[in-house]
C-alpha cells in the first residue's frame, strides 16, 4: 500500500514567520509530487508541483524534493494570516509500463493557523 | 483555465436511495477521477477514468459505480445509498500534461 504521511498538526505561526510542512512518501518509484491549500469547506487549489531533486520557488511558496530520503516539503514565507488552511501533499507513483501512473496519493493534510 | 463543475453543492438522499453525482469538464481532458474525503482520512479515490467508457476502479469502490459516455462528463453512482457514505465527493480532472489535479467544488452528501 503506498503511503504518504504529513504531521497532522496543527502547526500554529505567528504573522510573518516561515512555516514549514512535510511529507514522506513510501513508493520509491514516485516521480511526481504536488501540495495543494484546502481551506476549510472548499475543494484542494494546486499551489505546487515539483518533479526532481532539489527547490523549486514560486512566490512566498518554496518546494523542496530529496528522492532518496523519499521527502518533499513546502516552506512559506512571509506567512499570512490569508494562508490559514490544510495543505495536502499528493504523490503520484509509477505505473506497470514505467510511465507515470496517473493517480495521486495524498496525504492526510497538516493544518496551518497564522496567527495575526 | 479548467472548469469542473460538479452539479449539486449539498445532496440529501434516504437510506437505499439510488444517488447519481455528476462532473462535468470543459477542457478536454483524459482522465477523470472520483475522491471522497472525510475527516482524519483524508482522500481516498474510489474510481476514475482514463478514457470515454472505460473505468478503474480506486481504492474504495465498494458500494459505487461509474459511468463515462461522455469524454466531458463522468458521473458516480451510489446504486443504494448507506449511512456510511456521508462524505463529501470531489471530482477531478487529469489533462496529457501532468501537471496536477484540477478539482471541482464538491458535494457534501448526507444520508439519512
Amino acid at each position: 500500500q503506498k503511503e504518504v504521511e504529513q504531521n497532522s498538526g496543527p502547526l500554529s505561526v505567528p504573522e510573518g514567520a516561515i512555516a514549514s510542512l512535510n511529507c514522506t512518501y513510501s513508493d520509491r518509484g514516485s516521480q511526481s509530487f504536488f501540495w495543494y491549500r484546502q481551506y476549510s469547506g472548499k475543494s484542494p487549489e494546486l499551489i505546487m508541483s515539483i518533479y526532481s531533486n532539489g527547490d523549486k520557488e514560486d512566490g512566498r511558496f518554496t518546494a523542496q524534493l530529496n528522492k532518496a530520503s523519499q521527502y518533499v516539503s513546502l516552506l512559506i514565507r512571509d506567512s499570512q494570516p490569508s494562508d490559514s488552511a490544510t495543505y495536502l501533499c499528493a504523490v503520484n507513483g509509477r505505473g506497470r509500463s514505467g510511465g507515470s501512473n496517473y493517480k495521486l496519493t495524498f496525504g492526510k493534510g497538516t493544518l496551518l493557523t497564522v496567527n495575526p | 483555465d479548467v472548469k469542473v463543475t460538479q452539479s449539486s453543492r449539498y445532496l440529501v438522499k434516504r437510506t437505499g436511495e439510488k444517488v447519481f453525482l455528476e462532473c462535468v469538464q470543459d477542457m478536454d481532458h483524459e482522465n477523470m477521477f472520483w475522491y471522497r474525503q472525510d475527516p482524519g482520512l483524508g482522500l481516498r479515490l474510489i474510481y476514475f477514468s482514463y478514457d470515454v467508457k472505460m473505468k478503474e476502479k480506486g481504492d474504495i469502490p465498494e458500494g459505487y459505480s461509474v459511468s463515462r459516455e461522455k469524454k466531458e462528463r463522468f458521473s458516480l453512482i451510489l446504486e443504494s445509498a448507506s449511512t456510511n457514505q456521508t462524505s463529501m465527493y470531489l471530482c477531478a480532472t487529469l489533462g496529457r500534461a501532468f501537471g496536477g489535479y484540477t478539482f471541482g467544488s464538491g458535494t457534501r452528501l448526507t444520508v439519512v
